[in-house]
């Protein structure tokens, strides 16, 4: 079983540009989460795809996007960086139901300076 | 309000010596479900247990068990005899259940365990 894989393990950006974090779900699983976790608090909950719809979402403004693909896939898009985005993302796969343990993967670490 | 307290931020140890760490959960909801997750440094948040509002009974696994009583909204923690390998951060969190619910997981904001050798 092929558990959650995100790329890249870590990112440096600058304010003001764009950035791109993917994540391949565990196999068996058609839902993906995202979530930002600021140094020393909770992750705390962005979005949340399923049949490449966005269906759940954060307290997180339009330039946090994203895109699940037909294999489940999904990518996270940050427009406009701002000092405040630098966090370990993590990317989170599990079946459609309420309450579906979610798996994660190792996370992507973005540092905007 | 859905919220979940994790008042113990650090908590250090010495190895063999057990240990528990506390959870406190709010939610309007009356199916829920409630998860204890590992955060070790490498980052990668490791699943380690799920119960759902209408479980009451305690679970044991190994050296971890969990105490999950509702009438305080509590589902705390407890590792026995513990090792450095279980130094990590430790998170507790839920999933309230309604109509057009999505999963997401609402965090506390964690307890990091050191044990020391």
């Amino acid at each position: 079983e092929t558990g959650v894989t995100q790329s890249p393990t870590h990112l440096i950006k600058t304010r003001g540009q764009q950035v791109t974090l993917r994540c391949s779900s565990q196999s068996g699983h058609n839902t993906v989460s995202w979530y930002q976790q600021a140094l020393g608090q909770g992750p705390q909950f962005i979005f949340q795809y399923y049949r490449e719809e966005e269906n759940g979402r954060g307290n997180f403004p339009p330039r946090f996007s994203g895109l699940q693909f037909p294999n489940y896939s999904s990518e996270l898009n940050v427009n406009a960086l701002e000092l405040d985005d630098s966090a370990l993302y993590l990317c989170a796969s599990s079946g459609r139901d309420v309450g579906s343990p979610l798996h994660f993967g190792n996370g992507t670490r973005l540092t905007v300076t | 309000a859905q919220k979940v307290t994790q008042a113990q931020t650090e908590i250090s140890v010495v190895e063999k010596e057990d240990v528990t760490l506390d959870c406190v959960y709010e939610t309007r909801d009356t199916t829920y479900y409630l998860f204890w997750y590992k955060q070790p440094p490498s980052g990668e948040l490791v699943f380690l247990i799920r119960r759902n509002s209408f479980d009451e009974q305690n679970e044991i696994s190994g050296r971890y068990s969990w105490n999950f009583q509702k009438s305080t909204s509590s589902f705390n923690f407890t590792i026995t005899a513990s090792q450095v390998v279980d130094s990590a951060v430790y998170f507790c969190a839920l999933i309230p259940f309604s109509k057009g619910a999505t999963n997401k997981l609402i965090f506390g904001t964690g307890t990091l365990l050191a044990v020391q050798p």
